[in-house]
């Protein structure tokens, strides 16, 4: 069966940088997109990005495109989503999802919290 | 940035009740119009991919359906596990965006 399970919850400093995983299993990893969405506390879905693990290739919002890269490795199907220069606004439930265009499996979520 | 605007932003339905829910986007978006369902403390669930494509294994009282800017999510006869939030999201130009989301309720 398809799954996506995420690393574990952390606590990051204003300024520093975050690093989530997404580990696959159960299709083949490069004949998907894989993205990440992001959800505020008490707020919406926010589309941060995806990422081809066939080609590498990766697309970001545009408010977010300077302080993130999204990669994948393919020898442990897992991709990875870094965001820098962390900002208190930046504290969320992260998203790994398969799909490039509808997320049909999601993972279990990474809660990230940002204070100074 | 194509924006995706809900309506209702919430609402309060009995169980049985027929429930329609409306995305507009900013700009034509054709059919690439999806539908998630998510629950608290859950990752969402998508439940209608290209604007009326029932995702399998969802319930056949979800249906799609719009094309363009406007869109509808119906809920034939609501259930008790319907109690949720539900989101629009585009996939017809980056970024993706969803929109705001409309929270359905027990009445």
């Amino acid at each position: 069966q398809v799954q996506l399970v995420q690393s574990g919850g952390e606590v990051k400093k204003t300024g520093a940088s975050m690093k989530v995983s997404c580990e696959a299993s159960g299709y083949t990893f490069t004949a998907y997109g894989l993205s990440w969405v992001r959800q505020a506390p008490g707020q919406g879905l926010e589309w941060m990005g995806w990422i081809s693990p066939y080609t590498g290739n990766a697309n970001y919002a545009q408010n977010l495109q300077d302080r993130v890269t999204m990669t994948t490795d393919t020898s442990t199907n897992t991709a990875y989503m870094e965001l820098r220069s962390l900002r208190s606004d930046d504290t969320a439930v992260y998203y790994c999802a398969r799909g490039q265009y509808f997320f049909d499996y999601w993972g279990q979520g990474t809660l990230v919290t940002v204070s100074s | 940035d194509i924006q995706m605007t809900q309506s209702p932003s919430s609402l309060s339905a009995s169980v049985g009740d027929k429930v329609t829910i409306t995305c507009r986007a900013s700009q034509s978006i054709s059919t690439f119009l999806n539908w998630y369902q998510q629950k608290p403390g859950k990752a969402p669930k998508v439940l209608i991919y290209a604007a009326s494509s029932l995702q399998t294994g969802v319930p056949s009282r979800f249906s799609g359906s719009g094309s363009g800017t406007d869109f509808t999510l119906t809920i034939s006869s609501l259930q008790p596990e319907d109690f949720a939030t539900y989101y629009c999201q585009q996939s017809y130009s980056i970024p993706y965006g969803f929109g705001q989301g409309t929270k359905v309720d027990i009445k």
